[in-house]
């Protein structure tokens, strides 16, 4: 069973250049998350979506960025005109369908990350 | 959710046990409290969840005393390779639903040789 798979592993854009973050949950798994960490700090919420809606995005930036998860296929993280600041690890993650009694709730398993570095 | 206290940082030498403490002073009735453990380079990975008294897996023990104002994560006989940023989380247990998992500064734990 694989786990959740981010491509790709490292991105290098320039300034005002388009970048793709993909994410494919765990197999089974429903919904997904993005975070951003930024060096030297803990990992910040941005999206949660489920198949084809958001599901709440109180933690994306306003502009530029934007998230999909299609009914086919995997989520994507867009990011237009990228900036320097946006240099950072963004991480996805996924988890099952609504919790089952006994099940932990805090089922988010991660993927290896994005790191995406703008110059 | 509940904002969390942790240190910074923490050394230690492979072969002891590490306590990391963390508070929480607001937590809340329905509160879980919830430990992940980050790798350089590897997203966070899921440790232990515990409500309150012990908790106890492969991997760690978590003490919630009886106030559940505090939490302490123990590593017995920590190795090279437990050199890590650990993140202590609190929020409804059900609140994984709702998508937000709110990291803190973590702890970053150094294990020498």
């Amino acid at each position: 069973n694989a786990g959740v798979m981010q491509n790709p592993r490292h991105l290098v854009r320039r300034r005002g250049q388009e970048a793709r973050l993909r994410c494919s949950p765990m197999k089974g798994h429903s919904h997904v998350y993005w975070y951003r960490q930024l060096p030297e700090e803990g990992l910040k919420f941005m999206v949660y979506l489920q198949k084809e809606n958001i599901i709440d995005e109180s933690g994306m930036p306003k502009e530029r960025f934007s998230a999909e998860f299609p009914k086919e296929g995997p989520s994507i993280l867009r990011i237009q005109q990228v900036v320097r600041g946006d240099s950072a690890a963004y991480f996805c993650a996924s988890s099952p369908p609504n919790s089952q009694p006994g099940q932990n709730a805090w089922s988010q398993y991660f993927g290896p990350g994005t790191r995406l570095l703008v110059l | 959710l509940a904002k969390t206290t942790q240190p910074i940082s923490m050394d230690s030498y492979e072969g002891q046990e590490v306590n990391i403490t963390c508070s929480h002073n607001n937590i809340a009735t329905n509160d879980y409290i919830t430990w992940y453990q980050q790798f350089p380079s590897q997203g966070p990975r899921f440790i232990i969840q515990g409500y309150k008294t012990k908790v106890t897996n492969e991997v760690a023990s978590l003490f919630i005393p009886a106030d559940r104002k505090s939490s302490t994560l123990s590593l017995p006989r920590v190795s090279l390779s437990d050199t890590a940023v650990y993140y202590c989380l609190v929020g409804d247990r059900l609140a994984g639903n709702t998508g937000k998992l709110i990291f803190g500064q973590g702890t970053t734990l150094q294990v020498k040789p």
